[in-house]
């Protein structure tokens, strides 16, 4: 089954420093890979999603993600981090022929002044 | 805008006690879930509507039952809670699955089972 595998529980930087969140997709066929962000007592919400049409993919907030096919990779980055961005941030997967999202486990982002 | 709007927000159930979760979304969109959320598990799919008068089962089923009322809402049912279903649920939804169109979110229901 596809998965996406989500290195390091939490993260910790500092506010300007950069960002880097690890996603590592398991898939014999490049999947649609997706980055939602949890903000605290809230729900999810979109923050990009790769669907094929161009590898560096960008999305809200000045987040962006890669595609390597190579390293079957979807890591997430922020040039400068903002004491706004601390969330919970979750790369997830849709199944071939399926209409769902699988979810990493999710990554604590932590931003100190 | 209202978006997905769940209700309750919280909710304290005895085990074996029933309750219906109530998920409604007012943007017209063709496919709803269920998740939930557990710390180092991510969110799991429960269930899913992929239109109005279908439901699937998702990853983690058991326990539980759904039904899509209309194209507006998608209810969620434990028919006996155990404590095991302590957990914050997830409804979503989306215009046409979640790989052509975003998935919004509601805020959540934190339930405990005690």
């Amino acid at each position: 089954a596809q998965s996406v595998t989500q290195l390091g529980s939490h993260v910790s930087v500092s506010e300007g420093a950069l960002v880097l969140l690890r996603c590592n997709y398991s898939s014999s066929v490049p999947p649609y890979l997706f980055w939602y962000v949890q903000y605290p007592n809230q729900g999810l919400q979109l923050l990009l999603k790769y669907t094929s049409a161009a590898t560096l993919v960008k999305g809200i907030n000045g987040f962006e993600a890669e595609f390597k096919k190579s390293e079957t990779s979807f890591h997430l980055t922020k040039p400068s981090a903002h004491m706004s961005d601390a969330a919970e941030y979750f790369c997830a997967v849709t199944p071939t022929g399926f209409q769902k999202l699988v979810f990493g486990t999710g990554t604590r982002l932590l931003v100190s002044p | 805008n209202a978006g997905v709007t769940q209700t309750p927000k919280f909710q304290v159930l005895k085990t074996g006690q029933s309750m219906t979760l109530q998920c409604a979304q007012d943007m017209n969109h063709n496919s709803m879930y269920w998740y939930r959320q557990d710390p180092g598990m991510g969110l799991r799919l429960i269930y899913y509507s992929a239109s109005e008068g279908t439901t699937d089962k998702g990853e983690v089923p058991n326990g539980y039952n759904v039904s899509r009322l209309n194209k507006r809402e998608f209810s969620l049912r434990l028919e006996s809670a155990a404590p095991s279903q302590t957990s914050v649920y997830f409804c979503a939804s989306s215009e046409a699955g979640v790989t052509r169109t975003e998935a919004f979110f509601g805020q959540g229901t934190r339930l405990t089972v005690v």
